[in-house]
């Protein structure tokens, strides 16, 4: 079976402080995709960064960087200058290309909360 | 192209009473998924669904849960005789094809609370 973990259950940052949430992963699936998604205060989840079981480098996408270790299984996003707007529920996700490929596994989220 | 439209967005019934969301898929995906959220909570797969067909339905609970993807029209999750443990948010996602790597769009959620 797949299993997402985020040991972090909220965690405070300055502002414009760099933040990495972690998020570690099980799976004997040969591919799979890992997936972080936020989740503001207004409920909807919004997709930030994707990153490919064999992809040689690690996914970015403007100051979000997804810091992909395979022989630990770990995912873990990396959020650089951090904004207030940042402030939301962040939930790891995963989907294997044999089991479940029809379904995305979470995690238990991470609240991150911006100090101004 | 208009995003995964989910309503209603609050929905609030009484014990015993019948809950129906509706979910439109973004235009050209034919691939529907139904996601429950308890309250401080991930994400819990549900159900999938292609036209007309449910694909996988592992994680629907066996009694009162039903879901469908009709050709025309959205998918609908039906909640039958709804108990105060239903009450959580209710995503739908979708996608225009299945695989490790496919993003699945999700909508805006519907937020059941039962009284």
């Amino acid at each position: 079976a797949q299993k997402i973990t985020q040991t972090q259950p909220g965690m405070f940052v300055q502002e414009k402080e760099a933040v990495t949430l972690d998020c570690t992963y099980d799976t004997s699936d040969p591919s799979y995709g890992l997936f972080w998604y936020k989740q503001p205060s207004s409920g909807e989840m919004i997709f930030l960064i994707y990153q490919g079981s064999y992809d040689q480098q690690n996914a970015t996408e403007g100051r979000y960087s997804l810091n992909f270790q395979k022989a630990r299984k770990s995912a873990n996003l990396v959020i650089s200058a951090s904004q207030l707007g940042d402030s939301a529920m962040y939930f790891c996700a995963m989907r294997g290309i044999i089991q479940g490929a029809q379904k995305l596994v979470f995690g238990q989220g991470t609240r991150l909360t911006i100090n101004p | 192209n208009a995003g995964v439209m989910q309503n209603p967005r609050h929905l609030v019934r009484r014990r015993g009473q019948e809950a129906r969301l509706r979910c439109s898929p973004m235009k050209g995906h034919s691939h529907v998924y139904w996601y429950r959220q308890l309250p401080e909570e991930g994400l819990k797969f549900m159900v999938y669904l292609q036209k007309e067909n449910i694909i996988d339905e592992s994680g629907m609970p066996k009694e009162r849960f039903s879901a469908e993807f009709p050709k025309e029209g959205p998918s609908i999750l039906r909640i039958q005789q709804v108990v105060r443990g239903d009450s959580a948010a209710y995503f739908c996602a979708s996608s225009p094809q299945t695989g490790a790597g496919t993003e699945a769009f999700f909508g805006q959620g519907t937020r059941l609370t039962v009284v």
